[in-house]
């Protein structure tokens, strides 16, 4: 069956670590994203990609980085310049981004807390 | 800007309806709905696109009024398997998602 595996479900991060969170998908989607989930609040977008070798900065981007090297993944580096990384992380991804037409699919997430 | 929705929760009976809404400052392309359980992925629902179009669901419906930039979701007769927090997402012309708070939706038996 197709989707997007997103591992580890969990994920601790040291003080001044970094850490990376991986997305795969084989859907054959163009378009993945990466969300961040914070209690009670809504889905915030950290980074976006419409094709591989391309990526675009979310509203939330400071202290995260990603890479797009290959269609099918997407993965996303917590850096030790992002102070309150502690967040639930959702990736997605959609047949192509097209002023929000397509529908997104999502990963299950990866919980990340500080020790 | 990210789009408000209300009510923020809302609790039903078995077999009772409920409208969910959800507003933005900004044009609309277009409007995603998601339901999301409890530590689990947001599911797609519906999408309502600018000049009409609907895709989605069979038993969840949706309205778009462009002019007013707004959407609402109706949850007729409803089950426990509604139950979770429904988030609406604005598509806009810079080709992102802005996602709302969410509306948490409990059925109870």
């Amino acid at each position: 069956d197709g989707g997007i595996t997103q591992s580890p479900k969990y994920l601790f991060r040291k003080e001044g670590q970094n850490v990376t969170l991986s997305c795969e998908q084989n859907l054959n989607h163009d378009a993945m994203y990466w969300y961040r989930q914070d209690p009670g609040q809504g889905l915030r977008l950290i980074y976006y990609s419409q094709i591989v070798n391309d990526f675009q900065k979310g509203d939330i981007a400071e202290g995260y980085s990603v890479s797009r090297e290959k269609k099918e993944s997407f993965p996303l580096t917590v850096t030790s310049a992002q102070k309150n990384p502690t967040a639930f992380y959702l990736c997605a991804s959609s047949v192509e981004q097209a002023r929000g037409n397509q529908p997104q699919h999502f990963g299950d997430g990866t919980r990340l807390s500080i020790l | 800007q990210q789009p408000v929705q209300s009510p923020q929760a809302v609790i039903l009976r078995e077999g009772e309806d409920a409208v969910i809404n959800c507003s933005s400052s900004k044009a609309l392309y277009s409007v995603h709905w998601y339901r999301q359980k409890h530590g689990e992925a947001p599911v797609f629902l519906m999408i309502l696109l600018k000049g009409g179009e609907q895709k989605g669901h069979e038993k969840i419906s949706a309205s778009f009024n462009e002019k007013k930039q707004q959407s609402s979701l109706y949850l007729t007769a409803s089950q426990l398997s509604y139950s979770g927090t429904y988030f609406c997402g604005t598509g806009r012309n810079d080709y992102k998602l802005s996602f709302g708070a969410g509306t948490t939706v409990t059925v109870r038996a």
